[in-house]
């Protein structure tokens, strides 16, 4: 069964430092796709970033980049130059395969809550 | 564009009550999926529909049911409620029947679901 496994309930970061959050899965699938989402305490939930199980190279986007190990099945999320409004909670999600014809179901992780310190 | 819209934002009920939520999804998603967000804890996800029909179920009993109109809106039907239902009852939508890509899905921002 997939499982997706955030090991920080919660991390401090100081304004303008880089923060790391960690995520390990675990699955028998071949093709799957890595997810980060943001939920700030309104509770939507806002999607950061992805990475494909066959993608060469490492996802991102500004601020986030994703560390994707493959062999270690982790994806870790990397977040350069940490601003106030980057306290939330980080949720890493899994994906079975990474294109449609699939449920498109994710399953999440319990989340690591950040917070940044000015 | 018009993103994934929710109603109610929040509700209060007792328990053996019936309860619907509704998701209206973004322009042009033909897929909504629907997860229960309890306290503390991450989504999980309840079902998903896709062209008006269910498309992959969680570990949900059949209390839950959901519907998904022809304009892709959907409704999640909660009956007799439990205490243990209280959530974040969260909403998204996605195009799906691409073939390559994140196949995103865009979530809406949740309706609070409290029994009391």
């Amino acid at each position: 069964a997939q499982k997706i496994t955030q090991t920080q309930p919660g991390m401090f970061v100081q304004e303008k430092e880089a923060v790391t959050l960690d995520c390990t899965y675990d699955t028998s699938d071949q093709s799957y796709g890595l997810f980060w989402y943001k939920q700030p305490s309104s509770g939507e939930m806002i999607f950061l970033i992805y990475q494909g199980s066959y993608d060469e190279q490492n996802a991102t986007e500004g601020r986030y980049s994703l560390n994707f190990q493959k062999a270690r099945k982790s994806a870790n999320l990397v977040i350069s130059a940490s601003q106030l409004g980057d306290s939330a909670m980080y949720f890493c999600a899994m994906r079975e395969a990474p294109w449609g014809g699939a449920t498109n179901k994710l399953i999440f992780g319990t989340g690591t809550l950040l917070a940044v310190q000015p | 564009e018009t993103g994934v819209t929710q109603s109610p934002t929040h509700l209060i009920k007792t328990r053996g009550q019936q309860v619907t939520l509704r998701c209206s999804s973004q322009s042009g998603h033909n897929t909504v999926s629907w997860y229960q967000q309890a306290l503390g804890q991450g989504p999980q996800f309840i079902f998903q529909y896709y062209r008006e029909e269910e498309n992959g179920r969680g570990n949900f009993p059949p209390r839950f049911s959901g519907l998904q109109f022809p304009n892709y809106s959907s409704e999640l039907n909660v009956n007799a409620l439990e205490l243990d239902d209280s959530a974040l009852y969260l909403c998204a939508s996605s195009l799906d029947g691409e073939t390559s890509g994140s196949n995103e899905q865009f979530f809406g921002p949740g309706t609070r679901l409290t029994v009391l």
